[in-house]
């Protein structure tokens, strides 16, 4: 069973919009959680965390927001170009080792310009 | 400075062989962690080298192994390959910031 789920495989946003990418948990001891990007070819680089303790992190256009009553949190790009076309993934932990880290099947975002 | 680099980056084997890949880390780097990633599966931690040794393993099964050499360098061996073995496999180091650089992954197939 998914403890980190991404139930939206693909999502398509025009240039300029943004671009919301949702993900949902279930383990309930998960405190940090954190978003990567992969570009075909190249392996997934870390995009934006945030701890549970927080319900907000924001670095530039990227913004994570996190609800820890309903087990989601969400990515929000604004405003969405098409070099942020790439594979998203949600991740999960309940330790800051990275062998704990659970990550989510991943989200394909395409920006239409 | 380089990046983590993997090879071969594609590989086609066929059900009962065995593989091994290659990772070469970001130089200073002395952690190297495994992940298969499969289609809709997400990355799946198989290992950790640290300085030759292994540190933490995933839930895989004992046809997966791996070592680190000397030099940081680590190998992944996979035996007996399955289909379900089908997967990109990638690698990542850390660095004294607790940063994680991944590389850009070695495609296997097997037929």
């Amino acid at each position: 069973d998914q403890q980190v789920k991404q139930n939206s495989p693909s999502l398509s946003v025009q240039e300029g919009r943004i671009s919301i990418l949702n993900c949902d948990y279930t383990n309930s001891m998960f405190d940090y959680f954190l978003w990567y990007k992969k570009y075909p070819a190249e392996g997934p680089t870390f995009l934006i965390s945030i701890s549970s303790i927080k319900d907000k992190n924001e670095d530039g256009r990227f913004t994570v927001f996190l609800n820890k009553s309903a087990k989601h949190l969400s990515l929000h790009i604004v405003p969405s170009q098409p070099g942020d076309s790439a594979v998203y993934f949600c991740a999960a932990s309940a330790s800051t080792s990275y062998d704990k880290v659970i990550f989510g099947p991943g989200t394909s975002l395409s920006v239409i310009p | 400075k380089a990046g983590v680099t993997q090879t071969p980056r594609y590989l086609i084997k066929t059900r009962g062989q065995q593989v091994t890949l290659s990772c070469s880390p970001i130089s200073g780097h002395r952690s190297v962690s495994w992940y298969q990633q499969t289609p809709g599966q997400g990355l799946q931690f198989l290992f950790e080298y640290f300085s030759e040794t292994q540190r933490n393993k995933g839930n895989f099964p004992g046809r997966f192994s791996g070592r680190q050499f000397s030099n940081s360098r680590s190998e992944m061996n996979v035996s007996t390959l399955e289909l379900g073995d089908s997967a990109l496999y990638l690698c990542a180091t850390v660095d004294y910031n607790n940063e994680q650089f991944f590389g850009p992954g070695t495609r296997l197939t097997v037929l």
